[in-house]
């Protein structure tokens, strides 16, 4: 079974760093991209970008482009999204989801991220 | 604003077939495949379509999609009080390079 599980809640304030997680299994970790998503309170869904485990090859939305940094390990089958300095307009919950032809197809469960002095 | 356009809101009876849009452009949906998804409140989304029209393993066959030009639709037939949550569609955009999703259509079964 595939499953993609996410690291818990996190509450932070401005300026601080934060590293979330996605641990993968059920499937060959480095053989599928892995997309990022957010979603801020009461909001849609926003498309932050993808990496493939494989190789690291990464593709960032030009709207998250310098704002975020993924990473994986392949030893652990683990996905990373992190910030080196968090804003109030970070709040939201993120969501990973592997990417399997033309749509994603597993989702991890969430993880809120909260950011407030 | 959302690349994609979808309406905000959508609703029918039970039993009633909803039909939910969502349009875009030559450098997405025209050129790339489309795919839906159900969300409820507190929830991860699921897959409903991939690829413009499949169903993943599980999904009822009352969802289905339909592509046309620049426009995709998911009909939802036999509506049922269950199928009431948000549903997004999403596609690659070639001049962004990246996935593009519309803005989410909350359906509502009277």
């Amino acid at each position: 079974e595939v499953q993609l599980v996410q690291s818990g809640a996190e509450v932070k304030k401005p300026g601080e760093s934060l590293k979330i997680s996605c641990k993968v299994s059920g499937y060959s970790f480095t053989n599928y991209w892995i997309g990022w998503v957010r979603q801020m309170p009461g909001k849609g869904l926003e498309w932050m970008g993808t990496i493939y485990p494989g190789d690291s090859d990464i593709r960032y939305s030009p709207s998250f482009q310098g704002q975020v940094t993924f990473s994986a390990d392949k030893s652990i089958t683990t996905a990373y999204l992190q910030w080196s300095s968090l804003k109030a307009s970070d709040t939201a919950m993120y969501y990973c989801a592997r990417q399997y032809s033309s749509g994603l197809d597993s989702w991890g469960q969430g993880t809120l991220v909260t950011v407030s002095s | 604003q959302s690349v994609l356009t979808q309406p905000p809101s959508a609703s029918g009876t039970p039993g009633q077939r909803v039909t939910i849009s969502c349009s875009g452009g030559s450098s997405n949906i025209g050129s790339n495949s489309v795919s839906w998804y159900q969300q409820f409140p507190g929830t991860a989304p699921k897959l409903l379509i991939y690829t413009n029209n499949q169903r993943p393993s599980g999904v009822p066959d009352r969802f289905s999609g339909s592509k046309s030009g620049t426009s995709a639709s998911l009909a939802i037939s036999g509506l049922r009080s269950e199928d009431e949550a948000d549903y997004y569609c999403a596609a690659w955009d070639v001049s962004l390079n990246g996935c593009v999703f519309g803005g989410g259509t909350k359906l509502t079964v009277l």
